[in-house]
């Protein structure tokens, strides 16, 4: 699985949009990129995820770059609700152990009021 | 629906003392796997299961053992409790054990482990 470079911490202000950025250079074409959330004393959820194409879902909005060494989680109205560690994650799409998720430190999100 | 269950939530254990982590889901999920996360860290992979009977190792598998005799469960032991072991341990499970896109990860509510 490619490796995956996120900013430690980000802010936002409540009902504002939220830019989460990742970094998978080493990516390959055969990998999915992959979203998570862990709130505070929880296990993560699955957020998004996507290969080529920009993705929307009830939660969220997933922007890949062209070249795929990029992607950007898009929060579009903040909520103090979605205060948690976001991982982003490049998952082959095989099977067996090479379909196994690995999480990296992911990036704590603050909301304000 | 429970989705993926974990008990006990809490536990504390002596040194050397053994216990097991139940974990169990009810949406016939083949594969399922144990994690655990460290203060401020991410989650790393113990051990995992593509179906009943099958299991193997992930990135750090020492000091623990799993075994998969139903699709519905996937206990995880540890022999011999060491105080590197404290950690909080999430159980997940998914559909899909080859190639494809059905790749949304069920995880548990986590054991919460204290060795002292």
């Amino acid at each position: 699985d490619a490796k995956t470079t996120q900013p430690n911490s980000m802010e936002s202000n409540e009902e504002e949009p939220v830019h989460l950025p990742c970094n998978h250079s080493t990516i390959s074409g055969t990998d999915y990129i992959h979203w998570y959330r862990q709130l505070p004393s929880q296990g993560p959820e699955y957020v998004i995820h996507g290969l080529t194409s920009n993705v929307n879902n009830r939660m969220a909005s997933l922007a890949i770059a062209e070249d795929r060494k990029s992607s950007t989680l898009i929060l579009h109205r903040a909520t103090l609700r979605d205060a948690a560690v976001y991982y982003c994650l490049a998952r082959r799409n095989y099977g067996g152990s090479q379909g196994n998720l690995i999480f990296g430190k992911g990036t704590k999100l603050s909301v304000k009021p | 629906n429970a989705g993926v269950t974990q008990t006990p939530k809490f536990q504390v254990l002596k040194t050397g003392q053994s216990m097991t982590l139940q974990c169990a889901q009810d949406m016939n999920h083949e594969y399922m796997s144990w994690y655990r996360q460290d203060p401020g860290m991410g989650l790393r992979l113990i051990h995992y299961s593509v179906g009943a009977g099958i299991t193997d190792q992930g990135e750090v598998p020492n000091g623990y053992n799993v075994s998969r005799s139903t699709t519905e469960d996937f206990p995880l032991r540890l022999l011999s409790a060491a105080p590197s072991q404290t950690s909080v341990y999430f159980c997940a499970s998914r559909t899909g054990v080859g190639g494809g896109d059905s790749y949304e990860q069920y995880f548990g509510p986590g054991t919460r482990l204290t060795v002292t």
